[in-house]
């Protein structure tokens, strides 16, 4: 059964500042993995996805690499604003025909002015 | 609206309650999914449609859930004798087929809270 596990649980850094969230899956054989933030009380966008195939993907100030043998990610935040304060949250589909996401718990990320 | 959206979205039921909630995928989009995302959890997978054949069922806590998708759009999660453990978010997610179409778009959920 695959097993997705996101750390740090929380974290908080000043604004400007670069960091690091880590994401790890057990089983190696996805398909996908995406990268989505949740605000407070809302649903879950996505920030980015990264085919089995790639090795990272970048969107403005995020980018996010993927280690498919080690099972392993991160999402690379550069400048850090406090509009970035949300809970960011790790996925993974398998293979087959369904694509559902297992995620991890979520990193609570707070930026402080 | 271009996006998924869910309603309503905040239910409060008394246990032993029916409830329904409803999703609208992204126009066009074949696949469906169904998550349960309790308080301080990742959201866990509940069910699959594509088009309205629900090929995967297996995360349904119990034979309490159900879902459906009759005519391959609009689909309703039921969940029959609310209880207690049945209280969280409500994820409905879409996504379209082809290469690009894996991705999937998450509506804002339905909070279900069982008193």
């Amino acid at each position: 059964k695959q097993e997705v596990t996101q750390i740090p649980a929380a974290l908080s850094v000043p604004e400007g500042e670069n960091l690091v969230l880590n994401c790890s899956f057990t089983d190696s054989a996805i398909y996908n993995l995406q990268w989505f933030r949740q605000d407070p009380g809302k649903g879950l966008t996505s920030l980015l996805l990264i085919q089995s195939s790639q090795r990272e993907q970048t969107s403005g100030r995020l980018n996010a690499s993927l280690d498919k043998s080690s099972g392993r990610s991160t999402l690379y935040i550069a400048a850090s604003q406090p509009g970035d304060s949300a809970t960011y949250l790790c996925a993974v589909s398998g293979g087959g025909s369904n694509y559902k996401l297992t995620f991890g718990k979520g990193t609570l990320l707070t930026v402080n002015p | 609206g271009a996006g998924v959206s869910q309603s309503p979205r905040y239910k409060v039921a008394k246990r032993g309650q029916d409830v329904a909630l409803r999703c609208d995928p992204i126009s066009g989009h074949v696949s469906l999914f169904w998550y349960q995302q309790a308080l301080g959890q990742g959201p866990e997978f509940l069910t699959y449609f594509q088009n309205e054949a629900q090929l995967d069922k297996s995360g349904l806590p119990s034979d309490r859930f159900f879902a459906e998708r009759p005519e391959g759009s609009v689909s309703t999660l039921k969940i029959q004798r609310t209880q207690q453990e049945d209280s969280a978010v409500y994820l409905c997610a879409s996504s379209a087929t082809g290469t690009s179409g894996i991705e999937q778009f998450f509506g804002p959920g339905t909070r279900l809270t069982v008193l």
